[in-house]
């Protein structure tokens, strides 16, 4: 079974704060993907990389970078959390050559005070 | 612009009866669509999906349909069940690069299976 792994499932951080969010995954998928979920938004991409060291901007990037070193490893960086960052964010990877499924983390819960 | 929509946010329905989740889309360069359910605090798990040059996917309980002159697709349950009770999501996949893909998602329905 594909695992996606996050590296926290609940986080509270202060306004101004970095957050960084770690994904892990042990299939060697080459795409992997930053969602955040919102009631009545439902899941909005941030980021997504098709490959090490690369990254390309979703529908959301503002107040995001991510950073992709290892195939097995995104992070979604905060760079000044701030309030409306409050979300849950998901991550998510998948097999290159045009397949179709995504598999998810179980999610982080983050609360900016 | 969503460019998937789900325009029920919630829907309740008794156990054993049929449960039918809607989803609409814009693009047309979408091919393949996915259905995705979610439980509280857990991700997103895959439930069952079609391609586009079909117009029915069937999985147990779970049947898919695509009416792609309407750019609508729908999901029924049969008969639901209480541990049906979750989020649901529709997804729109479409070629971004090369052979890499990305899905679009809807917003989400919470359907209530009551006992």
């Amino acid at each position: 079974d594909v695992k996606v792994t996050q590296s926290s499932r609940y986080l509270v951080k202060r306004t101004g704060e970095k957050v960084f969010l770690e994904c892990v995954q042990d299939m060697d998928h080459e795409n992997m993907f930053w969602y955040r979920q919102d009631p009545g938004l439902g899941l909005r991409l941030i980021y997504f990389s098709y490959d090490v060291k690369m990254k390309e901007k979703g529908d959301i990037p503002e107040g995001y970078s991510v950073s992709r070193e290892k195939k097995e490893r995104f992070s979604l960086i905060l760079e000044s959390a701030s309030t409306n960052q409050t979300s849950m964010y998901l991550c998510a990877s998948i097999e290159g050559g045009g397949a179709y499924e995504q598999y998810f983390g179980p999610g982080t819960r983050l609360t900016v005070t | 612009d969503q460019q998937v929509k789900q325009n029920s946010p919630s829907l309740s329905v008794q156990e054993g009866r049929i449960s039918i989740l809607n989803c609409d889309y814009t693009n047309s360069m979408f091919d393949y669509f996915l259905w995705y359910k979610k439980y509280p605090a857990e991700g997103p798990t895959f439930l069952i999906s079609i391609s586009s040059i079909k117009d029915k996917n069937e999985d147990g309980r779970f049947t898919v349909f695509l009416n792609k002159s309407a750019k609508h697709l729908s999901l029924h349950i049969v008969p639901s069940q209480p541990g049906d009770s979750a989020v649901y999501f529709c997804a729109a996949s479409v070629t971004v690069s090369g052979s890499a893909r990305q899905l679009t998602f809807g917003s989400g329905t919470q359907l209530t299976v009551l006992p």
